[in-house]
């Protein structure tokens, strides 16, 4: 059955760096668009950023464009989220979740994992 | 640009049904959308896909009580025989190239 599990997410000063990771399993990692969604504390989902199956395609929500950056390693299963320059309301919990093959719903989520960014 | 609109609460009794409505945003009424459910303290998990036309396609797992439809602008999530364990948030969204969008989201609660 496919699996994602998020991992990396921890206590951080405004202005650091954290890097978050995604292990996938399952399924064929390198046929599938990846993304990170967040959630802030009581409030809703975010989309964050998203990659195609081959990292050629990528895009940013303009809340996190210039700081964050995705990538993936299809040879590991696994999916990346470097986070720099963090603020306050960066805190959340990220999500990764794999869209579909033919459209780009999130077909499947991970359990997430807390990034907090305070002083 | 493109926005999806729900009704921040909803409720309804044990055993009853519920229609959820996410609207899309004037001149973006063909999008399809996806609904999630969102229990407490859970990552979110998808029920399914719902066309334009109102067709709609259940993840695994997803029981016969849910189901969507569509009218115009408007996407309709339907839970019947409503129980506990669906007292949930309940999210749509849709997406197209460089970007995916998410309604606010619904709070269900379960009388």
């Amino acid at each position: 059955q496919v699996q994602l599990v998020e991992s990396g997410g921890g206590l951080v000063k405004p202005g650091g760096s954290l890097r978050l990771s995604c292990a996938a399993s399952g399924f064929t990692f390198s046929d599938y668009y990846m993304s990170w969604i967040r959630q802030a504390p009581g409030k809703g989902l975010e989309w964050v950023s998203y990659i195609s199956s081959s990292g050629s395609t990528i895009y940013y929500a303009d809340s996190v464009k210039g700081r964050f950056t995705i990538s993936r390693d299809n040879a590991k299963n696994s999916l990346y989220l470097q986070m720099n320059s963090l603020r306050a309301e960066d805190t959340a919990v990220y999500y990764c979740a794999r869209e579909g093959g033919d459209d780009n719903y999130f077909h499947f989520w991970g359990q997430g994992t807390l990034v907090t960014v305070s002083s | 640009q493109l926005v999806l609109t729900q009704s921040p609460s909803a409720s309804a009794s044990l055993g009853a049904s519920v229609k959820l409505t996410c609207t899309l945003s004037s001149g973006h009424r063909s999008y399809a959308i996806a609904w999630h459910q969102q229990q407490p303290e859970k990552g979110p998990r998808c029920l399914m896909k719902l066309n334009s036309d109102g067709s709609h396609s259940k993840g695994d797992g997803i029981p016969d009580r849910f189901s969507g439809s569509s009218s115009g602008a408007e996407r309709y999530l339907t839970i019947s025989s409503l129980q506990s364990e669906d007292e949930a948030d309940y999210f749509c969204q849709t997406w197209g190239t460089g970007f995916r969008v998410f309604g606010g989201g619904t709070k269900l609660t379960v009388l």
